[in-house]
């Protein structure tokens, strides 16, 4: 059964119209992630939470926000897309950050931005 | 700057082996992932390594060098399932994992 569930698996939206992504977790686990990931290129963190603890990465535009109500639930909101927002985004979960903490991913939500 | 290099493309036929390397320059270092990723899929775990010396999981194995900032992946026997990116992480001095742009392997029968 899939520990890491992401909602839809593929998005299609308009240039500047919100659109909300969905990660759930059935892990229990403390931390939580968001990456943007383009073709051929290395995933790129976005943020992460840790419990309730957002940590935003300096180079992550404003555009990109997100929320976790509860341990389970990740949202990645992207407040005005544009063309270059396209991408497959990746939701992770990890226990634990330091060590051999491993970091399982969701199958990912591919957006498409007409 | 923190920098992972992998090549970019490697090919290699069914049942032989092949060896995929990864350098490092990071800001500290408290270990080395291995993850695959098939085309339109999400990444899944295949190795850790911390301390130097190779880590043996079935046809996988996984190097590390920490004084060369150098790990590679050996795949044996290999089969058309293993067609897939393969990506190097690093876990930084913050725990963050820094991520290598992968190697897309092509197997050919």
């Amino acid at each position: 059964d899939a520990m890491v569930i992401q909602n839809p698996r593929y998005q299609v939206t308009q240039f500047g119209k919100p659109v909300t992504l969905s990660c759930s977790q059935t892990l229990n686990h403390n931390v939580m992630y968001w990456y943007q990931q383009k073709s051929s290129q290395a995933p790129k963190l976005l943020f992460h939470y840790y419990d309730k603890d957002f940590n935003n990465e300096a180079d992550t535009p404003d555009n990109f926000q997100s929320r976790r109500p509860n341990t389970s639930f990740c949202f990645l909101d992207i407040r005005s897309p544009g063309l270059g927002d396209a991408a497959m985004y990746l939701c992770a979960t990890s226990r634990d950050q330091e060590g051999a903490n491993i970091q399982y991913f969701g199958a990912g939500t591919r957006l498409s931005v007409l | 700057g923190q920098n992972i290099d992998q090549p970019t493309e490697m090919t290699a036929t069914e049942g032989a082996i092949v060896q995929i390397n990864c350098t490092y320059q990071t800001s500290g270092f408290n270990g080395l992932f291995w993850y695959q990723q098939h085309a339109g899929e999400a990444p899944t775990f295949l190795s850790y390594n911390v301390l130097d010396g190779l880590e043996e999981k079935g046809r996988f194995s996984s190097f590390l060098s920490r004084s060369k900032g150098y790990s590679y992946l050996l795949l044996k026997e290999l089969q058309m399932k293993d067609s897939a990116s393969y990506l190097c992480a690093v876990r930084d001095s913050n725990y963050q994992l820094i991520w290598g742009a992968g190697t897309k392997l092509i197997i050919k029968p």
